[in-house]
């Protein structure tokens, strides 16, 4: 299997606090999104980055990139009650005809008032 | 504002029964895929398809089929349905061609139980 792993597989932060989710990976690619995922909903996006970059920012969300080490870690800051969910990552890889996402198994991240 | 419908939220079918998951989206986007959500597992592609009637395997395709006769409908088939089908069910779409770097946009799920 192609699928990443995500590390922690469960976080628990109060609020007001900074949450840090990993993300390893197993073949090239030709960038990295990170999605969140509310109790029984669809995915959305959050943030994607591409292979040529190492760091992105997008208003509490921070996201690094290592294609060395194949990794990558999200970081939320200034935590809300809000930001429980799960948080995904999903590598976009080449392949066949088209491009296609390949998930990481999920943080499951709650933040207590 | 963009959109992925599915058909259903919740399913409860029985075992045996042939069982159709739609999926439409109105972006006019070339690729469209179906994962499966377990817990523990996170998500799986079982198909997807980046052109009508064009499909290409996922990591577990074993036990399901799918078509797509118009570019904004998906459809996923499980052609004889069983408990281990039982999951929760996410379609996606995103835009084209390949090397783009670009989002994906996800339905709200389809949560079926096969009894």
């Amino acid at each position: 299997s192609q699928q990443g792993e995500e590390d922690p597989q469960a976080l628990s932060i109060q609020e007001g606090e900074n949450a840090t989710m990993n993300c390893s990976y197993k073949t090239s690619i030709n960038n990295l999104q990170w999605y969140r995922q509310n109790s029984g909903r669809g995915l959305v996006h959050l943030i994607l980055i591409r292979s040529n970059e190492r760091e992105k920012h997008s208003g509490r969300l921070r996201v690094t990139l290592d294609t060395s080490k194949k990794s990558s870690s999200l970081l939320i800051t200034a935590s809300r009650a809000a930001d429980t969910a799960s948080y995904f990552c999903a590598t976009d890889a080449y392949g066949g005809a088209t491009n296609k996402l390949i998930f990481g198994t999920g943080t499951l991240l709650a933040v207590q008032p | 504002d963009v959109k992925v419908t599915q058909s259903s939220r919740y399913l409860v079918k029985r075992t045996g029964e042939k069982v159709f998951l739609e999926c439409v989206q109105d972006m006019d986007h070339e690729n469209m895929f179906w994962y499966r959500q377990d817990p523990g597992l996170g998500l799986r592609l079982i198909y997807f398809s980046y052109d009508v009637k064009m499909k290409e395997k996922g990591d577990i395709p074993e036990g399901y089929s799918v078509s797509r006769e118009k570019k904004e409908r998906f459809s996923l088939i499980l052609e004889s349905a069983s408990t281990n089908q039982t999951s929760m069910y996410l379609c996606a779409s995103s835009p084209p061609p390949p090397g783009k770097n670009t989002e994906a946009f996800f339905g709200q799920g389809t949560r079926l139980t096969v009894v």
